[in-house]
């Protein structure tokens, strides 16, 4: 089992839908949590920090975090194409960071 | 512009050939990481810095070492390249700041090993 799973995806909305992507993860010692955008070919992007229980919202992104369950979704509101892209939960134990295989995002007009 | 400068962008190597990856970052950032990516994969971490005069080894350090050189830099040896070692390399450097965390990647280096 890999210490971060994500849903492999493809996963397809269309546009002005709210995709929803999920990552669990198996390191109980695990503090933070990131989302990270990444368009073919190009670098990832951070886009998401979240180290504490709940929500987080930042524009049209939130990201959930529940330690309990040891479980991390993103979550975007009103999709545009351009957030067709990759998408990599990655957790973090001080420092040593570890990233699922991502779930590619399809947003269509 | 501010961020992460990786030297090259690509490389091709024969098995046996040595190389370093250089990379700087000008955010003034403590930590630092050296990441590869293989195709339809996450990021996978070599080796990580967590401050200057500090390394250490990630998930996949076996026939990789690093420098940090000061603050601003962090390099990648591969001393004897081997086939399996072909990915695409990043690295990128982070900071906490005040609840939040920044974190920038540079544009990755494309190494092929013949």
């Amino acid at each position: 089992q890999k210490e971060v799973e994500q849903n492999s995806g493809p996963l397809s909305v269309p546009e002005g839908a709210i995709a929803s992507l999920n990552c669990t993860y198996s390191d109980r010692g695990s503090q933070s949590f990131f989302w990270y955008r990444q368009y073919s070919g190009k670098s990832p992007e951070l886009i998401m920090f979240i180290y504490s229980n709940g929500d987080k919202e930042d524009g049209r992104f939130t990201a959930q975090l529940n330690k309990a369950s040891q479980y991390v979704s993103l979550l975007i509101r009103d999709s545009q194409p351009s957030d067709s892209a990759t998408y990599l939960c990655a957790s973090d134990n001080a420092g040593k960071s570890t990233f699922g295989d991502g779930t590619t995002l399809t947003v269509k007009p | 512009n501010a961020g992460v400068t990786q030297t090259p962008k690509f490389q091709v190597l024969k098995t046996g050939q040595s190389m370093t990856l250089q990379c700087a970052q000008d955010m003034n950032h403590n930590s630092m990481y050296w990441y590869r990516q293989d195709p339809g994969m996450g990021l996978r971490l070599i080796y990580y810095s967590a401050s200057e005069g500090t390394t250490d080894k990630g998930e996949v350090p076996n026939g990789y070492n690093v420098s940090r050189l000061n603050k601003r830099e962090f390099s990648l040896r591969l001393e004897s390249a081997a086939p399996s070692q072909t990915s695409v390399y990043f690295c990128a450097s982070s900071e906490r700041r005040a609840g939040s965390t920044e974190a920038f990647f540079g544009q990755g280096t494309r190494l092929t090993v013949v």
